[in-house]
């Protein structure tokens, strides 16, 4: 099977600008989260969705957003980027989130100028 | 949100010798998931455990899922120098699907 793939794998934006992030889970996961990681905080978690609602949200503000589509295919959506949002977005996919192991993507590394 | 406690946080060990990590946190887990992850890379899954008490390997990669549900420990045999990278243990409550992950043990190992 083909792994976790996210597009783009980078990316630079300028502040207010919007971006938009995509997933591509293991085929057969329904359950796709995701996952800020800066070298100061670590992995922070951002959001999961599963069948298409989002089930679980992190501490993250509104600029944050995301979706799922009847695929399994997920995107995160960040609005009015702040130089603060540069990190590495990890995606992550399992079959249904529930007692079961996670695998990641590539990450994709967005620069905020 | 909520993150375990992961030591050490970094190490230096020479080719060879053994290295050993631990996670740890308040609450008790129904899933531990150790990782490793290279620069600008995404973390690969090394183990998974479910079950307290249980120990499982991965060639020279040693796990263990902690009885109190509660830690979890890696151990990696005669290191060599491709083992080079950071090491993030992720556990799972019985309720709720967000995994928590540690802060993380950046490996060096010498040659």
């Amino acid at each position: 099977k083909a792994g976790v793939t996210q597009t783009p794998r980078y990316l630079i934006k300028t502040r207010g600008q919007q971006v938009t992030l995509s997933c591509s889970p293991i085929s057969g996961h329904r359950s796709v989260s995701w996952y800020q990681q800066t070298p100061g905080q670590g992995l922070q978690f951002l959001f999961e969705y599963f069948s298409e609602t989002q089930r679980n949200k992190g501490n993250f503000p509104g600029r944050f957003s995301g979706r799922q589509f009847s695929n399994s295919r997920s995107e995160m959506n960040v609005s009015t980027l702040e130089l603060g949002d540069s990190a590495l977005y990890l995606c992550a996919s399992s079959e249904s989130g529930l007692q079961e192991t996670q695998y990641f993507g590539p990450g994709t590394r967005l620069l905020v100028l | 949100g909520q993150q375990l406690n992961q030591s050490p946080q970094s190490m230096f060990i020479q080719e060879g010798e053994d290295v050993s990590m631990n996670c740890t946190s308040s609450s008790i887990f129904n899933t531990w998931l150790w990782y490793k992850q290279d620069p600008g890379e995404g973390p690969v899954l090394l183990i998974a455990l479910y079950k307290a008490g249980e120990l499982t390997s991965n060639g020279r990669l040693t796990a263990q899922f902690g009885i109190t549900r509660k830690d979890s420990f890696l151990n990696i045999s005669a290191s060599i120098p491709s083992d080079v990278g950071i090491y993030f243990c992720a556990g799972q409550r019985r309720t709720g699907n967000q995994f928590y992950f540690g802060t993380g043990t950046s490996l060096t190992v010498i040659p």
